[in-house]
C-alpha cells in the first residue's frame, strides 16, 4: 500500500515559517490534502488539492507538491497553529485513502 | 451548518460486537459519500472504510475488512459502522467523516469521535 512519510515534530519561533513536508512514491502526480489537529479536538481541514485553502482558513497556510515531497507551510507562525499535522491522499490504486504519520508542531 | 454526531461507543471485550452511529445534518446527506477514520490512543489517524453515495461500493483498511461493515439509512441521515469480533487494537477514536463532494478525495467535515475501547 501507498506510504506517506512526515517528520514526528518541526520546531519554529513565532513569526517565523514552518514548512512540514510529507513525503511518497511520485506523491506529484497525487493530489495532496493536509489537516490540523489540535489536543482533544477533531482534525480540520486546512489545505485541499496540493494548494487550496478552505474558507476561514488563514492565507498564512499554503501548500505545494512535486516529485516525491508535498510542503505544507505555515507562514508568520502563531502560537496557536501548535496542533498535529496530518497529509493524507487517495491511493487509486486500492481505493484506500492514506494519512501520514502526523507531526508535531511545536511553537517555541 | 454541517454537523455530524457519533454515538454507540463503549468498553467491549475482545471478540464482542459493537455498532457506531453517526447522525448527519445540515446538508443533503444522500449526496456525499461517508468514510470512519480512527485514531488509537496516541497515535496518528488511520483510514477505516468507505461508503460511497452511488451505488454500494464499499472499501475497508485489510486490518478490519471482514470483520467491520459499514452502511448507511439516507432515509434517517444516518452512518454505520457494525464492528464484530473485535480486538484490542481496534481500541480508537472513531471519527464520522464527510468526503468532500464531486470528484475530491479529502475530508470536508468531521464529527467530534466516539470512543472504542477493547478490553477484557
Amino acid at each position: 500500500s501507498y506510504i506517506l512519510t512526515q517528520p514526528p515534530s518541526v520546531s519554529v519561533a513565532p513569526g517565523q515559517t514552518a514548512k512540514i513536508s510529507c513525503g511518497g512514491n511520485n506523491i506529484g502526480r497525487n493530489s495532496v490534502h493536509w489537516y490540523q489537529q489540535k489536543p482533544g479536538q477533531a482534525p480540520v481541514l486546512v489545505v485541499y488539492d496540493d494548494s487550496d485553502r478552505p474558507s476561514g482558513i488563514p492565507e498564512r497556510f499554503s501548500g505545494s507538491n512535486s516529485g516525491n515531497t508535498a510542503t505544507l507551510t505555515i507562514s508568520r507562525v502563531e502560537a496557536g497553529d501548535e496542533a498535529d499535522y496530518y497529509c493524507q491522499v487517495w491511493d487509486n490504486n486500492s481505493d484506500h485513502w492514506v494519512f501520514g504519520g502526523g507531526t508535531k508542531l511545536t511553537v517555541l | 451548518q454541517v454537523q455530524l454526531v457519533e454515538s454507540g461507543g463503549g468498553v467491549v471485550q475482545p471478540g464482542k460486537s459493537l455498532r457506531l452511529s453517526c447522525a448527519a445534518s445540515g446538508f443533503t446527506f444522500s449526496s456525499y459519500g461517508f468514510h470512519w477514520v480512527r485514531q488509537a490512543p496516541g497515535k496518528g489517524l488511520e483510514w477505516v472504510a468507505v461508503l460511497w453515495s452511488e451505488g454500494n461500493n464499499k472499501y475497508y483498511v485489510d486490518s478490519v475488512r471482514g470483520r467491520f461493515t459499514i452502511s448507511r439509512d439516507n432515509s434517517k441521515n444516518t452512518l454505520f459502522l457494525q464492528m464484530n469480533s473485535l480486538r484490542v487494537e481496534d481500541t480508537a477514536m472513531y471519527y464520522c467523516v464527510r468526503e468532500a463532494g464531486g470528484a475530491d478525495n479529502y475530508f470536508d467535515s468531521w464529527g467530534q469521535g466516539t470512543l472504542v475501547t477493547v478490553s477484557s
